[in-house]
């Protein structure tokens, strides 16, 4: 197993335009999260699902912010109508079952640019 | 005031010094996690501790439950070590208890 990938690494974009990143996590493990990272900030929580149900959003994840996991493997974070305060590190993190989901694994993130 | 507060926000260190990086935190826990992350973002896993002391070659990370208190110490540092350490906890407060809340990190810098 390889790990928590995401892509793409890197994203620019112009203000106004959609983007969708993706976040494959490890294989069996139930939960996944979102965070997103400002520069010189520690990760916010941004939504989380066990397998394919998304169970919690923080109030972050405004209107334009859509999440999903439809078979309850890989996920994909769309931000529609960027705006150039959506710039930040996009991080993914799975959590399998055992010893509570205390342990969360981490992807490589997507650094996302909005010009 | 954060619920997760580090010190030192920046910490630079001479190679082979003896490290600390401190966490504080406000809110009940079920787990706090030490994590490091890289340049380009990635993040791991150092520690997951719910009390007392773990200890994995040159780091050691220790928990005070009743003081709401963590610290990472990093012995005989080297440069390989220079990154962004962040302490993260997991909230026993309902409606919070399945994601983690990070502190802002501590970069250290270890000069050779």
């Amino acid at each position: 197993d390889t790990g928590v990938s995401q892509n793409p690494r890197h994203k620019i974009t112009k203000r106004g335009q959609n983007v969708t990143f993706r976040c494959d996590p490890i294989s069996e493990h139930n939960r996944l999260y979102w965070y997103r990272q400002t520069l010189g900030q520690g990760p916010e929580f941004l939504t989380y699902f066990q397998n394919e149900a998304q169970l919690e959003k923080s109030r972050l994840l405004s209107d334009r912010f859509s999440a999903e996991r439809p078979k309850g493997s890989f996920s994909t974070l769309e931000i529609q109508r960027t705006e150039q305060g959506d710039s930040a590190m996009y991080l993914c993190a799975s959590s399998p079952r055992d010893r509570g989901y205390n342990e969360q694994f981490f992807g490589p993130g997507t650094r996302l640019t909005v010009l | 005031k954060n619920e997760v507060e580090q010190s030192p926000q920046n910490l630079t260190a001479q190679e082979g010094e003896f490290i600390t990086i401190n966490c504080s935190y406000s809110v009940g826990i079920s787990a706090l996690h030490w994590l490091q992350q890289h340049p380009g973002g990635g993040i791991v896993s150092l520690f997951m501790l719910s009390s007392g002391k773990k200890k994995h070659g040159r780091l050691i990370a220790t928990i005070n439950i009743q003081e709401k208190h963590s610290s990472l110490h990093i012995t005989a540092s080297h440069p390989r070590d220079s990154a962004v350490y962040i302490c993260a906890v997991r909230s026993t407060f309902s409606g919070s208890a399945r994601q983690l809340t990070f502190g802002s990190g501590t970069q250290l810098t270890v000069l050779p």
